[in-house]
């Protein structure tokens, strides 16, 4: 099984700044089936990347993702007040489809 | 617009069974399929299983198997997660996600999530 470890836990910035956030696998991740969703409390979960780069139809271009084989990077241009949230890195196609345990984007 | 309606929140003893049904609309329910994604208190999302809208066909986590049952009812588009022998570490908000019919993919919709609460 592919484990998915984030880093930092938590990122302190400002609103205007820059995140980066960290996901490396275990083992190199197929066809870089990657994946981010950003999780706001009391809400679902929401898919901002998948396949490492590739952005969802509504998601704002601030956000981009890159990376391959076991490293991948979430990156925010410029953070939005909305953007504080947990961010969760995820493998999917072969199964178990596993989550990494995810970072917290707090307001600084 | 895609969108998976789910049951509202359960409160079990220990040992007991829930079942959570998750409703789709706004697309074809056999072209896709249904996983299901859980969060415990304070924790991180939790992948549990897969089932295929198209033919049924399933893939658990492997600490869920032989404790979950994954089906679905295609006249009514709903799927259902029961998991049995429940415990306090069962505690949890669970999701229904539309998945691929064929393989786990990524999870662009996601149900508005059902809590499950376990306790004596």
């Amino acid at each position: 099984e592919i484990v998915l470890t984030q880093s930092p836990g938590t990122l302190s910035l400002s609103p205007g700044e820059r995140a980066t956030l960290s996901c490396r696998a275990s083992q190199s991740v197929s066809n870089n089936y990657l994946a981010w969703y950003q999780h706001r409390p009391g809400q679902a979960p929401r898919l901002l990347i998948y396949g490492s780069s590739s952005r969802v139809s509504g998601i704002p271009d601030r956000f981009s993702g890159s990376g391959s084989a076991t490293d991948f990077t979430l990156t925010i241009s410029r953070l939005e007040p909305e953007d504080f949230a947990v961010y969760y890195c995820q493998k999917y196609g072969a199964s178990p489809a596993t989550f990494g345990q995810g970072t917290r984007l707090d307001i600084k | 617009q895609a969108q998976l309606l789910q049951s509202g929140p359960e409160v079990k003893k220990p040992g007991a069974s829930v079942r959570v049904s998750c409703k789709v609309s706004g697309y074809t329910f056999n072209n896709y399929g249904i996983s299901w994604v859980r969060q415990a208190p304070g924790q991180g999302l939790e992948w549990m299983g897969w089932i295929s809208g198209y033919n049924g066909n399933t893939n658990f986590a492997q600490r869920f198997q032989g404790r979950v049952t994954l089906t679905t009812d295609t006249s009514t588009s709903t799927a259902y997660l029961e998991l049995r022998s429940l415990t306090s570490d069962d505690t949890a908000v669970y999701y229904c996600v539309r998945d691929w019919r064929t393989f786990i993919n990524y999870f662009d919709t996601w149900g508005h999530g059902t809590l499950v609460i376990v306790s004596s």
